[in-house]
């Protein structure tokens, strides 16, 4: 079975602060990348970016980038200029975007953004 | 577009009940999955299915039943209901190559 680890269960940040979220996770698998998810209080969850494992850059979608270093298993997830409304819990889940494997989630980090 | 819908949102069931949560999908997706949500916990898959007709166990099957009625349509029974199922149920879709997986909005389950 695969082993997800989001090593940090809550975080408290300063609002516009820039914040890092690490997830490493550990597949025999060289295709897979990795998938970040929110899911804020009301509980839906919201895709946010997805890096390939063959990409050469690293992903990035707006104030959202990943730091994904392959060898190392790991793709941590930066959020530049963080907002009140970045408050959330935050998921990964490694896998390819081929769309039929089991997608499998990391426990989580609870994101708490302080005004 | 609806994206995907799940139903019923919110359900109480006594134990020893039955149900089924219902999932479907608009987005011609071949792939959808069932996810259970423990309170202050990470996802974990219950059942997958990767094409009409297929479907495979998760990480927590037991307790469970599935049927990928056609392509739209991936339903989720519970024969038995146990007060350890009570937990928020995620339904999920993704298509090859889309680097995205669709969530429904998630149905709240208490077993009592």
């Amino acid at each position: 079975a695969q082993k997800i680890t989001q090593t940090q269960p809550g975080m408290f940040v300063q609002e516009k602060e820039a914040v890092t979220l690490d997830c490493t996770y550990d597949t025999s698998d060289p295709s897979y990348g990795l998938f970040w998810y929110k899911q804020p209080s009301s509980g839906e969850m919201i895709f946010l970016i997805y890096q390939g494992s063959y990409d050469q850059q690293n992903a990035t979608e707006g104030r959202y980038s990943l730091n994904f270093q392959k060898a190392r298993k790991s793709a941590n997830l930066v959020i530049s200029a963080s907002q009140l409304g970045d408050s959330a819990m935050y998921f990964c889940a490694p896998g390819t975007n081929f769309g039929n494997e089991k997608l499998t989630f990391g426990t989580g980090t609870r994101l708490t953004i302080i005004p | 577009n609806a994206g995907v819908t799940q139903t019923p949102k919110f359900q109480v069931l006594k134990t020893g009940q039955s149900m089924t949560l219902q999932c479907a999908q608009d987005m011609n997706h071949n792939s959808m999955y069932w996810y259970r949500q423990d309170p202050g916990m990470g996802l974990r898959l219950i059942y997958y299915s990767a094409s009409e007709g297929t479907t495979d166990k998760g990480e927590v099957p037991n307790g469970y039943n599935v049927s990928r009625l056609n392509k739209r349509e991936f339903s989720l029974r519970l024969e038995s209901a146990a007060p350890s199922q009570t937990s928020v149920y995620f339904c999920a879709s993704t298509e090859q190559g889309s680097g995205t997986i669709y969530f429904g909005e998630g149905s709240w389950l208490t077993v009592v």
